[in-house]
């Protein structure tokens, strides 16, 4: 399978703990997503990398939320100290994008990763 | 303020019907894209057509297509023939330049039998 993959598919916590979410974009794909969504609401933007480099982050994005890509190709989100408020499905996506050259710049989604905070 | 507005929350189709999603956006970069995506049951989010700023014609693949009128900031999308594997979220999405995807909040569509 060459699309986007996430692991985990599943994450049940306890209020208070870290989790770790991992993306592996499609391989050539230099920009990687991630957003997050809750039910009945679209995803909500969070952060993107070019390449290693970690180009926007949202506002929503709260101290507790780090993002990595160190070599430019997967990505891990962290969330330290969950709240019951970060339970949500959290997206990865990635998408080519190369100066010069004219291209959609669609965003190819993985399934997702749903977080679950007791 | 929202950039990406879809003021249907649910709508409802006779399958083989054709159906109109509304999207209307908010932007004073003059080079933008917009995006239509579908998420089924299942979660998984599948690109459907795209529409660039400086395109001339309305963008069209397959059953769907696009009716861009750009004074009015409108995106709507058009399937036709509708089918039960239609029924789905849908989702709009713009992006600025060449920056992130703004989603809107999205419609339900439910093909009847």
């Amino acid at each position: 399978d060459t699309g986007v993959s996430q692991d985990p598919r599943h994450k049940i916590t306890k209020r208070g703990q870290n989790v770790t979410f991992r993306c592996d974009p499609i391989s050539e794909h230099n920009r990687l997503y991630w957003y997050r969504q809750t039910l009945g609401q679209g995803p909500e933007f969070l952060t993107y990398f070019q390449n290693e480099a970690q180009l926007e982050k949202s506002r929503l994005l709260s101290d507790r939320f780090s993002a990595e890509r160190p070599k430019g190709s997967f990505s891990t989100l962290e969330i330290q100290r969950t709240e019951q408020g970060d339970s949500a499905m959290y997206l990865c996506a990635s998408s080519l994008a190369l100066a010069g050259v004219p291209n959609t710049g669609e965003l190819f989604f993985g399934e997702g990763s749903r977080l679950t905070v007791l | 303020a929202q950039k990406i507005t879809q003021t249907q929350p649910g709508m409802f189709v006779q399958e083989k019907e054709a159906v109109t999603l509304d999207c209307t956006y908010d932007t004073s970069d003059p080079s933008y894209g917009l995006f239509w995506y579908k998420q089924p049951s299942s979660g998984e989010m599948i690109f459907l057509i795209y529409q660039g700023s400086y395109d001339q014609q309305n963008a069209t693949e397959g059953r769907y297509s696009l009716n861009f009128q750009k004074a009015r900031k409108s995106a709507n999308l058009v399937i036709s023939a509708s089918q039960l594997g239609d029924s789905a979220m849908y989702f709009c999405a713009m992006r600025e330049g060449g920056r992130k995807l703004i989603f809107g909040q999205g419609t339900e569509l439910s093909v009847k039998p």
